[in-house]
């Protein structure tokens, strides 16, 4: 089975810029969650979507957004590119709500 | 949000049975404990998680206290591929039942051969 799988593995932005990351879940998880990573630390809370519907919100400026689609991918948007918005954000799928986590390999962002 | 407390380091050597201790004095009721490892650029890896009792799988086992403030996570016989920063994390989930995962900054694990 694949796993959860992101694109792009690499980018790098303009600040100010916008950018878009996807995510595509397992097959049959129903829930998705974005992490931000800095370097050197651990993951934080983003967003949950679960169901197409927003579940969660970390503490995370307007800039950043996300959506669910029918098929359970999602997107993750961020406007307005700050050069510390540069992390490794992180995609995370599960069967159910409760279940254990699978992350993917993740996309590493640099704004310069 | 509560919070997890691990050591920075950790040390061991291989086919050795590994304790990598947590602390979480704050944990609510509801907070399940998960454990995830990652090595570099790569996303964590699940390891295994529970809300009381202490729990097994193929890659580990799970000890948690009896007042639920700190568990231990076992590797029963570490190898090489065992090398990487272990979070111990606390999934909170919210009244409007969002779920998620709080990282504290883990513990960087090394095997010696």
């Amino acid at each position: 089975d694949a796993g959860v799988t992101q694109s792009p593995t690499h980018l790098i932005k303009t600040r100010g810029q916008q950018v878009t990351l996807r995510c595509s879940p397992i097959s049959g998880h129903k829930s998705v969650s974005w992490y931000q990573q800095v370097l050197g630390q651990g993951p934080q809370f983003i967003f949950q979507y679960y169901e197409k519907e927003e579940r969660g919100r970390g503490n995370f400026p307007d800039r950043f957004s996300a959506r669910q689609f029918p098929n359970y991918s999602s997107e993750l948007n961020v406007n307005a590119l700050l050069l510390g918005d540069s992390a490794l954000y992180l995609c995370a799928s599960s069967l159910v709500t409760g279940s254990g986590y699978t992350f993917g390999s993740g996309t590493r962002l640099t704004v310069v | 949000d509560a919070k997890t407390t691990q050591p920075n380091s950790m040390e061991s050597n291989e086919e050795e049975p590994v304790h990598l201790p947590c602390n979480h004095s704050t944990i609510s009721g509801t907070d399940y404990i998960h454990w995830y490892r990652q090595l570099p650029s790569q996303g964590p890896e699940y390891v295994i998680h529970g809300l009381t009792s202490n729990v097994n799988n193929r890659m580990a086992s799970l000890a948690i206290a009896e007042d639920r403030k700190s568990s231990t996570l076992i590797l029963h016989r570490a190898t090489l591929r065992d090398a990487a920063v272990y979070y111990c994390i606390l999934r909170l989930t919210s009244i409007q039942g969002a779920q998620k995962l709080v990282f504290g900054q883990g513990t960087r694990l090394t095997i010696n051969p």
